[in-house]
This record gives C-alpha cells, structure tokens and sequence, in this order.
C-alpha cells in the first residue's frame, strides 16, 4: 500500500497569511502514460463530509477559491492557503488514487491564529 | 444536483451485523465506479470498499475482508455495504462517494454513524 505523510499535523496561521501544507507519498504517484500526478486534496469541517479542492496536484474543483492552490509531482506535494479566511479553518487530506488501495494523509488541522 | 445520500447506520452488538446504503441521484449511477471510506471518532479517512459501475468488480480493505460485501443496485440507483461480524473497531461514520472516471472522488455523502458496542 501506499503511505501517505502529511505534515504539519497543525498549524495555527493568522488571518490573510499563508498556509502551507506538504504531502509525501511512499511511492510515485506520476502515471507515466498520462503524466498525471494521482493526488487529490480535500477539506473538511466538523460533522460535515470531505470537499474536493484540488486533483491531479494542481487542478482546482469548480468553485474553490483560488487562494487554494495545488504544487508537486512524483513524491512530494504542497497544498497552499496563500491569504488564509475565517472559514478555511479546517482539516485538510491529501489522497492517493494511483493505486487500490485508495490511501489517505493523516490530516493536517488548520486553526486561526 | 449530484447527492448522495447514506442510511442504515446506528448501535449494534459485537458479532452483529448491519447493513448500509448509499442512495444516488442527479447522474447516471451505473456509470460510475463507487466507494465506501469511514472515520473512526477523531480519526482520519480509510477506505474500505469499492465497486465498478456494473458490480462485476469489487476490492476491499484487508480490515474488513471477508466480514464486509459491496454491492449496487442500478436499477434503484442504490449502493450498498452489508457489514458482518462487526467488532468495536468498526465504530467510525462511514461515507459514500463517487469517483469521477479515473480521477478523485468527486462527491461524497454526508455519513453515517455505527457504533458497535455491548
């Protein structure tokens, strides 16, 4: 299986500042024939269900703000919060969906600073 | 609107069993593969299951090998999860979602609750 890392396991940003998130897989994600990086980002808040915000690494969904963006290949991915908003306090997951078993990062909790 | 909806969650004993379902509406369910993930309390996401669009494929999580079956039915636009034996380490809402053809699961359900306990 493949091993998603995540880190910071939280953080506490301040208003309008950046945020930053790293993901790590155990393996390459990048599938050779399409050159695509099989790696999605969602966000969640409490009692609600994970939102799509980022896939293929870089894609933003329909509708997330563009203050979220999506970097990396291979390996090693980032998610960005460039002007972090009172509402983007949430968890964040990375995922696989390279291979089966579909994995996920522990979560990383952005909190307002 | 794409919505999909779960039920069938709630208290079941050890050893018991139960068994869940996803409905979809606002696409055309047999096109696409579906999925099942849980969260145990203040815990992360884990997969658990998967379906191909027609329900001639199936894989499955080791944890739960063996004790879980995914099946659909597209006729009523319905997904399901029948759990057996359930032990305490089961206990975790458990979502639906859609996978968009080769990419990300696009859409998820809103989840539901099973706690197995005496």
């Amino acid at each position: 299986d493949i091993v998603m890392t995540q880190s910071p396991d939280s953080l506490a940003v301040s208003l309008g500042e950046r945020a930053t998130i790293d993901c790590k897989s155990s393996h390459s994600v990048l599938y050779s024939s399409d050159n695509k990086n099989y790696l999605a980002w969602y966000q969640q808040k409490p009692g609600q269900s994970p939102k799509l915000l980022i896939y293929w690494a870089s894609t933003r969904e329909s509708g997330v703000p563009d203050r979220f963006s999506g970097s990396g290949s291979g390996t090693d991915f980032t998610l960005t919060i460039s002007s972090l908003q009172a509402e983007d306090a949430a968890v964040y997951y990375c995922q696989q969906y390279y291979s089966t078993p579909s994995t996920f990062g522990g979560g990383t909790k952005v909190e307002i600073k | 609107e794409v919505q999909l909806v779960e039920s069938g969650g709630g208290l079941v004993q050890p050893g018991g069993s139960l068994r869940l379902s996803c409905a979809a509406s606002g696409f055309t369910f047999s096109s696409y593969w579906m999925h099942w993930a849980r969260q145990a309390p203040g815990k992360g996401l884990v997969w658990v299951s998967r379906i191909n669009g027609d329900g001639s494929s199936t894989s499955y999580a080791d944890p739960v090998k063996g004790r879980f079956t995914i099946s659909r039915d597209n006729a009523k636009n319905t997904l399901y999860l029948q759990m057996n034996s359930l032990r305490a380490e089961d206990t975790a809402v458990y979502f639906c979602a859609r996978r968009s053809g080769e990419g990300p699961w696009d859409y998820w359900g809103q989840g539901t609750l099973v706690t197995v306990s005496s």
